[in-house]
């Protein structure tokens, strides 16, 4: 299965600004997803980023706030914008095995307090 | 509506008795479902998918679609299988749908 490296596992951030989170693939992969874990929730699809074209967002959920960006096959980052304390979450990529009978792998989640 | 639930937020047992964590799903189509553990401190990985019919660390779920259930099972509970489980669905757009979660605690 793929491996995903995530970065940072943590940050601290001030309300009003911006963090950004990035995603490393070790291997070509067509669909990546980003999810929300807010504390003691279950994961929520933000949205799905395909490589080539523009993400597709979950209700709730819109490009101003968390831009994704998908340069190429490998790589993705995911942007939480104009911070406030309801941002805090773990924020976690995931990417899917060959065929989804696989499962998907996940990063090791960016866990985000905003201050 | 694509869904999964999973009734109990926490299921406390003792070491050696069996477990049973709850999974049901809504979904239209032919379902595809998996069973996720989080260990503390660690990332979530997969531990079980129906299509696979194997048995991971003693555990084993079986698909029944005419209950439109997916329960994790193990016979004889150990203390390291204390950790969060999430069942979760594949959405018809490629993504995961995750229930809540149950948090299980297997006692000394």
């Amino acid at each position: 299965s793929a491996v995903i490296s995530q970065k940072p596992s943590r940050d601290i951030c001030q309300r009003g600004t911006s963090l950004t989170i990035q995603c490393q693939v070790d291997s070509q992969v067509t669909m990546m997803f980003w999810y929300r874990q807010q504390p003691g929730q279950s994961l929520t699809l933000i949205a799905t980023a395909n490589q080539g074209s523009e993400a597709t967002y979950e209700s709730g959920f819109v490009i101003d706030k968390f831009p994704i960006s998908r340069p190429n096959l490998t790589f993705s980052t995911l942007t939480v914008s104009n911070m406030s304390p309801e941002d805090s979450s773990i924020y976690l990529c995931s990417v899917a095995g060959t065929g989804s009978i696989y499962g998907y792998t996940f990063g090791s989640g960016t866990r985000l307090t905003v201050v | 509506a694509q869904r999964v639930t999973q009734p109990e937020k926490l299921l406390s047992v003792f070491k050696g008795a069996p477990v049973e964590l709850k999974c049901n799903y809504s979904y239209s189509g032919s379902p595809e479902l998996f069973w996720y553990v989080q260990y503390s401190r660690q990332r979530l990985q997969l531990l079980l998918r129906h299509i696979s019919r194997e048995s991971i660390k003693g555990f084993t779920a079986d698909l029944n679609k005419g209950e439109t259930s997916f329960h994790l099972k193990k016979p004889f509970a150990q203390e390291e299988d204390s950790a969060m489980y999430y069942c979760a669905l594949g959405g018809s757009q490629g993504n995961l749908i995750f229930g809540k979660g149950t948090k299980l605690s297997v006692k000394p």
